[in-house]
């Protein structure tokens, strides 16, 4: 049983396209991390959130901690946004985290 | 500014083999981590340290040893690998110790690529 769903698992956008990627988790959690990982591998951490919103650039990071959910917006795709999205939370307020499988994203000029 | 940096990058082993993996931070960061990536999971824990000295056994630790050599070095090591340790293996740290409610920003190295044949 996976503690952390996101959804989709994939998905196709057309440059300049309105991004919203899912976050359900079932543990109770203070924050929740966002991390990017390109083709090559490598892992980004995007936003580290406990409420409200945030955003950096064209990314807008949203939680809600009562209903166990967070998106992550991405306005105006670019194909530089392909990558692989990660959600991840800390497992019962430590600071080890559970990771989502991850949303592969693919943006077509 | 380095980050966090692992090596090697890349490595194939013949079964019943042993390597050790290293990872070095230079971020004076408290906690680090090591991970593995198979298809179609999600990243899984591996082994923890929320400190010098003191490490933690994470989801998957069985067939792996770890050392944190001092604040900035933390070492994965495979006594006799198998074909099922086939995987990508992630070092990362944050700048929170365990046991607090809030988790700092994590930052990862750029990955091990570990093929047992």
């Amino acid at each position: 049983k996976n503690e952390v769903e996101q959804s989709p698992q994939n998905l196709t956008a057309q440059e300049g396209e309105f991004i919203t990627i899912n976050c359900s988790y079932s543990v109770g959690i203070s924050a929740l991390h966002w991390l990017q990982q390109h083709p090559g591998g490598g892992i980004v951490s995007l936003f580290m959130l406990s409420s409200g919103k945030k955003k950096h650039g064209r990314l807008i990071a949203t939680i809600n901690i009562q209903e166990k959910h967070s998106s992550l917006h991405i306005t105006a795709s670019h194909p530089r946004d392909s990558a692989v999205y990660i959600c991840a939370a800390p497992f019962y307020n430590t600071d080890k985290l559970i990771f989502g499988t991850g949303t592969r994203l693919q943006v077509f000029p | 500014n380095a980050g966090v940096t692992q090596t090697p990058k890349f490595q194939v082993l013949k079964t019943g083999q042993s390597m050790t993996l290293q990872c070095a931070q230079d971020m004076n960061h408290n906690s680090m981590y090591w991970y593995r990536q198979d298809p179609g999971m999600g990243l899984r824990l591996i082994y923890y340290s929320a400190s010098e000295g003191t490490t933690d056994k994470g989801e998957v630790p069985n067939g792996y040893n770890v050392s944190r050599l001092n604040k900035r070095e933390f070492s994965l090591r495979l006594e006799s690998a198998a074909p099922s340790q086939t995987s990508v293996y992630f070092c990362a740290s944050s700048e929170h110790s365990a046991g607090t409610a809030y988790t700092g920003e994590l930052f990862f190295g750029e990955g091990s690529r570990l093929t047992v044949l």
